[in-house]
């Protein structure tokens, strides 16, 4: 998986809840993503970011933030979770103009 | 929006037979092209990419052809296996700040019968 890992790989959560999705890398790329995947819609991205302390938003950003302190960390944070952001979330990480190489994912599910 | 897209959600094959996977794009801005398979519970795995100034690029069993006149992208599995079971999704994108910010289609899913 190309040194990516997810934490965690499940999770269970109740509505209205915070909760932290973590990708870490130990390629030392520069961009790293973050997509939700769910039936009909395929990958969807939600925040990328191409460098420390810089993000920006992809298409379904709305109800998700995301923090980069060090090259090898990529947090999505869900303030306040919805039965709407259960999904299959998958990190990803790419060289300049290079190819991405995704993580095997986190399952979260929102009660 | 401008997206990707997929002409079969499913594809049948025999152990053997040749492969092929169809996708259309609609963005004539996109210069880079990639194909991705993903197996069940697993992340999508890059299986080889194309820029938009090639027409062909063959990896091992694998061949992509990118047709810019019609906005159409192709995988070619050579040997069929029943390996290659999975999802495959094609993605397009264009350089953005040095990066490609890559949009996916839905995915076809090819099965291999023994």
């Amino acid at each position: 998986d190309a040194g990516i890992t997810q934490s965690p790989r499940h999770k269970v959560t109740e509505t209205g809840t915070p909760v932290t999705l973590r990708c870490h890398q130990t390629e030392n790329h520069r961009y790293m993503y973050w997509y939700r995947q769910d039936p009909g819609h395929g990958l969807r991205l939600i925040h990328y970011s191409y460098g420390v302390k810089d993000t920006d938003k992809g298409e379904v950003s709305d109800g998700y933030s995301v923090s980069r302190s060090k090259t090898e960390d990529f947090l999505l944070t869900l303030e306040s979770a919805t039965s709407s952001q259960t999904s299959v979330y998958f990190c990803a990480i790419s060289g300049s103009y290079n190819e991405q190489f995704f993580g095997p994912g986190t399952r979260l599910t929102v009660l | 929006g401008e997206s990707v897209g997929l002409h079969l959600p499913t594809l049948s094959v025999q152990e053997g037979d040749n492969s092929i996977i169809n996708c259309a794009y609609s963005n004539s801005a996109s210069d880079y092209f990639i194909w991705y398979k993903q197996e069940s519970g697993k992340g999508p795995q890059f299986i080889i990419d194309i820029r938009s100034n090639m027409d062909k690029r063959q990896g091992q069993r694998v061949t992509v052809l990118l047709n810019k006149t019609v906005k159409h992208l192709s995988l070619q599995i050579a040997a069929t296996q029943p390996g290659d079971s999975a999802v495959y999704f094609c993605a397009e994108s264009r350089a953005s700040g040095g990066s490609y910010i890559p949009t996916f289609g839905r995915g076809t899913s090819l099965i291999v019968h023994p």
